[in-house]
């Protein structure tokens, strides 16, 4: 595709359960962000992808939260063990260039919904 | 203090008046974006900046990297332009920090 595709676009879940959420960035974009967006508020940076590397995984909330981008294109945001306060949008970004220098492509979002 | 500080939060403006929402940021950046999200939508780049001015249509972009301060303006302001509208910056971290958005709304 030509954009950046995320998949699920929704997902319901109960509190306990463990998620998958994947990012399909734009070919060639080497840099990929994971954010995710409360009702309201501002995306709120999770962790970004250098290649196949976190360069900066510093706003992973805690040890459920993970992220892999194993042959540096598609990457999946893992959750374990669920909470409804993990209810939100996460958002995934790519860029031709590292460090934010580059114009951002977001996709559409996964909304996760935790019961 | 957030890093990145806009302003107003809410903006509601008569079609085709002039816009300006305002960002300001407290720490060293490497670029500065400025992003749309409709409702229920996805957010689309409008600008990267890192210095002067941009403009595309109707949109103007400024930056002050001395005064740590960026401007998108408006003109000609129209209903579709309703919107939120997030200032985000790079810094030396390569993570982008985002602000809290300006919600727009356009009436006729």
């Amino acid at each position: 595709g030509a954009g950046v595709s995320q998949t699920p676009s929704n997902k319901v879940t109960e509190k306990g359960k463990y998620v998958e959420l994947r990012c399909d960035p734009i070919s060639g974009h080497t840099a990929l962000y994971w954010y995710r967006q409360s009702l309201g508020q501002g995306p709120e940076f999770l962790i970004y992808f250098q290649g196949t590397g976190a360069a900066d995984d510093s706003g992973l909330p805690n040890d459920r939260f993970f992220a892999v981008r194993p042959e540096g294109s598609v990457s999946t945001l893992k959750i374990q063990r669920t909470e409804r306060g993990d209810s939100a949008v996460y958002l995934c970004a790519s860029s031709l260039y590292r460090g934010g220098t580059g114009e951002l492509f977001f996709g559409e979002g996964s909304r996760l919904t935790v019961l | 203090k957030n890093e990145v500080e806009q302003s107003p939060q809410n903006l509601t403006a008569q079609e085709g008046e002039f816009i300006t929402i305002n960002c300001s940021y407290s720490v060293g950046i490497s670029a500065l974006h400025w992003l749309q999200q409709h409702p229920g939508g996805g957010i689309v780049s409008l600008f990267m900046l890192s210095s002067g001015k941009k403009k595309h249509g109707r949109l103007i972009a400024t930056i002050n990297i001395q005064e740590k301060h960026s401007s998108l303006h408006i003109t000609a302001s129209h209903p579709r332009d309703s919107a939120v509208y997030i200032c985000a910056v790079s810094g030396t971290a390569s993570k982008l920090t985002f602000g809290t958005g300006t919600r727009l709304q356009v009436t006729l």
